[in-house]
């Protein structure tokens, strides 16, 4: 079974701080997506990275930024942590491009201050 | 730009009975539809699927078809149980991406 996991289920910052979100996959998948879910807006895509060292805007990547430096590690990065940012956050991988399935991990409550 | 439409929520059903959560969307070409669930506390996975018109996708009772000349997907289920209580999202994939409607929560009272 594909495993995706996520660093944390719950976090609490302040705002302005730097916040680093962690997910891992353990099936070698090439490519790796970050989504924020808000009730009402459903999931929305932040980043997403088809390979190592490579990174592509999804739809609201503004306030974050990723980092790819292993085919299995994909990490969220808040630079500077607003209240606006409050959301549970999802980490998703998948094969390889096109009608493939995601494989999602458990998700971070991620709560600013 | 393509895009999911999907009924809003919440749906509240008893047990056993049928259910229908209905999904449309908007795509440029043919791209595949996907019925996503997210339990509480949980991420997404994969319900089902469907990659040309006319497929049905199925899997634990539920059932979609893909349904070009009416631009539909609607996720049913003879019968429910307090079990499938969850989130449900419709998705179709362009350009290598997932895009998702913005789910419908069902509740199944017991």
């Amino acid at each position: 079974d594909v495993k995706v996991t996520q660093s944390s289920r719950y976090l609490v910052k302040r705002t302005g701080e730097k916040v680093f979100l962690e997910c891992v996959q353990d099936m070698d998948h090439e490519n790796m997506f970050w989504y924020r879910q808000d009730p009402g807006l459903g999931l929305r895509l932040i980043y997403f990275s088809y390979d190592v060292k490579m990174k592509e805007k999804g739809d609201i990547p503004e306030g974050y930024s990723v980092s790819r430096e292993k085919k299995e590690r994909f990490s969220l990065i808040l630079e500077s942590a607003s209240t606006n940012q409050t959301s549970m956050y999802l980490c998703a991988s998948s094969l390889s491009p096109g009608v493939e399935t995601q494989y999602f991990g458990p998700g971070t409550r991620l709560l600013v201050l | 730009g393509d895009s999911v439409t999907q009924m809003e929520g919440p749906v509240t059903l008893s047990e056993e009975a049928f259910l229908t959560i209905n999904c449309t969307y908007t795509a440029t070409g043919y791209p595949s539809l996907f019925w996503y669930v997210q339990y509480p506390g949980e991420g997404l996975q994969l319900l089902l699927k469907a990659t040309k018109a006319d497929d049905k996708g199925s899997n634990k009772g539920f059932e979609a078809t893909y349904r070009k000349e009416t631009t539909s997907f609607h996720l049913e289920k003879g019968s429910v149980q307090v079990s499938d209580s969850a989130v449900y999202f419709c998705a179709l994939n362009r350009d290598d991406k997932i895009i998702f409607g913005k789910g419908t929560r069902l509740h199944i009272l017991p």
